[in-house]
């Protein structure tokens, strides 16, 4: 799978939109760019992905440049319950594999 | 709430011991797999099972063992514990169709083991 690289830690204003981006150079054809964020002590909460295309949910914007080397995620309206680590993860398709590869992540801080 | 359960919440083993960690997945998910993460650091692929069957491993040794049951259950089974075996483990399941569209994966809280 390929690797990502993330900035280890980002600060965003409560009720301004936070943009956490991702690099992945490597990411091949089949592989699925996945966000996690993760709370402490708390298991890895799913929050989006993506392949190609843009992808929005009730969460989060998920946007992946069109040579797909790199992506960013979107939380519009950042609360303080969005304080977390938040995982930007690649993982190949095929197989139903779950291997996901964390990283060590970016430390998102909502400042009051 | 992801529908993913895990017990215990937390443990203490003694070295050398053997350890027991269950999770029931979400319903109707056929794909279970277990990481695990040591404070300040990312989650670790241990393994994963589809259909009962072990069908990929990460870096850990055979010690870390595992079962899936009919019922998509699973438990992750740790012999001869180490003090470095002191983690959060944790659970994830998922549907796979037979063709990869890019599942959901859905995490439990995880099991917190401190071995002594």
């Amino acid at each position: 799978d390929a690797k990502t690289t993330q900035p280890p830690s980002m600060d965003c204003a409560e009720g301004r939109a936070a943009n956490l981006p991702c690099n992945h150079s490597t990411i091949s054809g089949n592989e699925y760019v996945y966000w996690y964020r993760q709370i402490h002590s708390q298991g890895p909460q799913y929050i989006i992905h993506g392949l190609k295309n843009n992808e929005t949910n009730e969460m989060a914007s998920l946007i992946i440049t069109e040579d797909r080397k790199s992506s960013t995620l979107i939380l519009p309206h950042a609360t303080l319950r969005d304080t977390a680590v938040y995982y930007c993860i690649v993982r190949a398709g095929g197989g139903g594999a779950n291997n996901l590869f964390f990283g060590t992540g970016t430390r998102l801080t909502v400042i009051p | 709430e992801t529908g993913v359960t895990q017990s215990p919440t937390h443990l203490i083993k003694t070295r050398g011991q053997q350890v027991t960690l269950r999770c029931s997945s979400q319903s109707g998910h056929n794909t279970v797999s277990w990481y695990q993460q040591a404070l300040g650091q990312g989650p670790q692929f241990i393994f994963q099972y589809y259909r009962e069957e072990e069908n990929g491993r990460g870096n850990f040794p055979p010690r870390f063992s595992g079962l899936q049951f009919p019922n998509y259950s699973s438990e992750l089974n740790v012999n001869a514990l180490e003090l470095d075996d002191s983690a959060l483990y944790l659970c994830a399941s998922s549907l796979y169709r037979g063709v990869d569209t890019g599942n959901t994966i859905y995490f439990g809280e995880g099991s917190w083991l401190t071995v002594v």
